[in-house]
């Protein structure tokens, strides 16, 4: 179990400038989750696919952000001119499928920690 | 918008000694589970605990589920030095609603050596 993987770490940009994040979830996972954490502040969620199909986006999620998951594997979460307002962790997390209506636990990747200056 | 609210939003106690912490929420719910986070890393799953449950346990955790009262508690038992780090409660949705968990707003542990 290699568990859930995030690229970078850490990534710092400049304002108006795009970013795109990377998370490779648990191989037999075929849930996949995006959620966005602020300082102080418990994860939010911003979207999430079962298999490749997008199923639900928050309302946080304005159309410069867009999510993909194109073979139904690793996903990528691009934001596109950022706002300093954007800065936070973002969280990839993965479950298997189980029980209708979700719930199962979670696998957390360690995230991305994004800066915009 | 955060479904969970955890109490207190701070704790800091003796090694040894146990940990409370409480969640509340407001709609019906399927679980309810709670997660460990140490600074700057992801989120790890320790416990869920179904609405048809009413006390789990597992090693040094023991987590309760009142859903008259919509709300759980977390107790850690004999904590130690390594327990420092932010719990959150998170509910998962009734079957047939959308399938995210909703997280609280966490509680910061900090256990004394």
């Amino acid at each position: 179990d290699t568990g859930v993987s995030q690229n970078p770490r850490h990534k710092i940009t400049k304002r108006g400038q795009n970013v795109t994040f990377r998370c490779d979830p648990i191989s037999e996972h075929n849930r996949l989750y995006w959620y966005r954490q602020t300082l102080g502040q418990g994860p939010e969620f911003l979207t999430y696919f079962q298999n490749e199909a997008q199923l639900e986006k928050s309302r946080l999620l304005s159309d410069r952000f867009s999510a993909e998951r194109p073979k139904g594997s690793f996903s990528t979460l691009e934001i596109q001119r950022t706002e300093q307002g954007d800065s936070a962790m973002y969280l990839c997390a993965s479950s298997p499928s189980g029980e209708t209506g979700g719930g199962e636990k979670l696998f957390f990747g360690s995230g991305t920690q994004l800066s915009v200056l | 918008s955060q479904q969970g609210e955890e109490d207190p939003q701070a704790l800091s106690i003796q090694e040894g000694e146990n940990a409370t912490m409480n969640c509340s929420y407001k709609t019906s719910i399927n679980n309810l589970q709670w997660y460990r986070q140490n600074s700057g890393r992801g989120l790890v799953h320790l416990i869920l605990i179904r609405s048809n449950e009413r006390e789990k346990h597992s090693g040094r955790l023991r987590v309760t589920l009142d859903t008259s009262k919509k709300s759980s508690s977390l107790l850690i038992t004999a904590s130690r030095a390594a327990d420092t780090a932010s719990y959150f409660c998170a509910t998962a949705p009734v079957p047939g609603a959308n399938s995210k968990l909703t997280f609280g707003k966490g509680i910061t542990l900090s256990v004394r050596p």
